[in-house]
């Protein structure tokens, strides 16, 4: 069973363009939402992550929008950089157990 | 901080040979994580060791798989005997223990099982 949904599968986005990548999940404990990018050949590296209790979190052109009651969360990756194309994954977590993951989205900023 | 280092990078292998993966956690963290990354299924958690003891192997996918951390630097998982099926890319992980402390990945180990 899939905990956590992710969505799109692939992206493509031109260079300037806002890339947007969403989740959702179904376990009211998880309580932690970290996003990783990973580039081809490397793993995956933590970018951004938030708690419910925000609505927001921004890093540079990276923000993390979540919403408690719909139990969903996106990534918007703003003024997207050809630097930017990797793979995005979402994760969740509750308490002490260990990260579920997202299968992950492809995104390609093209030039 | 050298991160975590995985061996080898890549392993190419006949079906039904033993397969071994090597990983050397960051120093100072006390928690370690085997996943596999394949297309079709994503990032799948196979197990995770809590200093050096084994907590959770329920992602091992068949007694095929086995996993030991002799001590905190130092983890290895051996497939044997390998099936093509077992192709894909194996990360270790290791963080500290314990509230959110971030997941820091190796660079992996692709397998391939012909």
């Amino acid at each position: 069973q899939q905990q956590v949904k992710q969505s799109p599968q692939s992206l493509i986005v031109q260079k300037g363009g806002i890339s947007i990548i969403n989740c959702a999940y179904e376990n009211t404990a998880f309580d932690y939402f970290p996003w990783y990018q990973q580039f081809p050949g490397k793993g995956p590296a933590l970018l951004i992550a938030i708690r419910p209790d925000v609505s927001e979190k921004k890093e540079g052109r990276f923000t993390i929008s979540f919403n408690k009651s719909a139990k969903q969360f996106s990534l918007h990756i703003m003024d997207s950089q050809p630097g930017d194309s990797a793979t995005y994954f979402c994760a969740a977590r509750g308490g002490y157990s260990t990260l579920t993951f997202g299968k992950g989205t492809m995104l390609l900023v093209s030039p | 901080d050298a991160g975590v280092i995985q061996s080898p990078r890549h392993e190419v292998t006949e079906m039904g040979q033993e397969v071994t993966l090597r990983c050397k956690p960051i120093s100072g963290h006390n928690s370690l994580f085997w996943y596999r990354q394949t297309m079709m299924r994503g990032l799948e958690l196979l197990i995770y060791f809590n200093n050096n003891v084994p907590i959770d192997d329920s992602g091992m996918p068949e007694d095929r798989f086995s996993a030991k951390m002799p001590n905190a630097s130092f983890s290895t998982l051996k497939i044997q005997p390998s099936e093509p099926r077992d192709s894909a890319v194996y990360f270790c992980a290791s963080s500290l223990q314990g509230g959110n402390s971030p997941l820091h990945f190796g660079n992996g180990t692709r397998l391939t099982v012909t």
